[in-house]
């Protein structure tokens, strides 16, 4: 069956140290997204991503890293440099436009 | 103020009641979204909204473009509905953004039986 792979579903962090948020899709779908998600508030945009070898930053790219070698793929970094990690992160994937968005079962990162 | 806003953030219903979830956005927008997600993190998506009223099974969407705001409603609610809803929106006039979407903080709905 299609859809996206999150993993891993729980991962632990120590201080300033970088960790990699894996995303994988066979669902054929050009546009890829990151978000993170706080207790109380919104799903927030990190990265997204049209088209392979292309993203964009999205509303709190700072402390973050991404790279869309392959289509299927979209993972992201968390570096040491984002000093407030501890959330849950989603990614996504749509076709063009207006589609929806097909969601991963996310990825919950804590620092030790 | 949030350009997504919706109420309330927490229902609580017995079972089989009907149930209505709102939705108020201060933005133009090219579609509407809601989701849901489960108490393990998944999100799946409902419906997406242009104009008019979307059914699937239980589940009803509107959308009053006008008026900015979109409801959700669960007729007959059972405890499996137990979960956040959220809404989000697709902004229009922001180039070729493909599905960048703005959503709101979610309702979370208990439904007991």
């Amino acid at each position: 069956d299609g859809g996206i792979t999150q993993s891993p579903k729980y991962l632990f962090r120590k201080e300033g140290q970088n960790v990699t948020l894996s995303c994988e899709q066979n669902l054929n779908h050009d546009a890829m997204y990151w978000y993170r998600q706080d207790p109380g508030q919104g799903l927030r945009l990190i990265y997204y991503s049209q088209i392979v070898n292309d993203f964009q930053k999205g509303d709190i790219a700072e402390g973050y890293s991404v790279s869309r070698e392959k289509k299927e793929s979209f993972p992201l970094t968390v570096t040491s440099a984002q000093k407030n990690p501890t959330a849950f992160y989603l990614c996504a994937s749509s076709m063009q436009g207006n589609q929806p968005q097909h969601f991963g079962d996310g990825t919950r990162l804590s620092i030790l | 103020k949030n350009e997504v806003e919706q109420s309330p953030q927490n229902l609580t219903a017995q079972e089989g009641e009907f149930i209505t979830i709102n939705c108020s956005y201060s933005v133009g927008i090219s579609a509407l979204h809601w989701l849901q997600q489960h108490p393990g993190g998944g999100i799946v998506s409902l419906f997406m909204l242009s104009s008019g009223k979307k059914k699937h099974g239980r589940l009803i969407a509107t959308i009053n473009i006008q008026e900015k705001h979109s409801s959700l409603h669960i007729t007959a609610s059972h405890p499996r509905d137990s979960a956040v809803y959220i809404c989000a929106v697709k902004p229009s006039g922001r180039g070729t953004s493909y599905g960048k979407l703005t959503f709101g903080q979610g309702t979370i709905l208990t439904v007991h039986p």
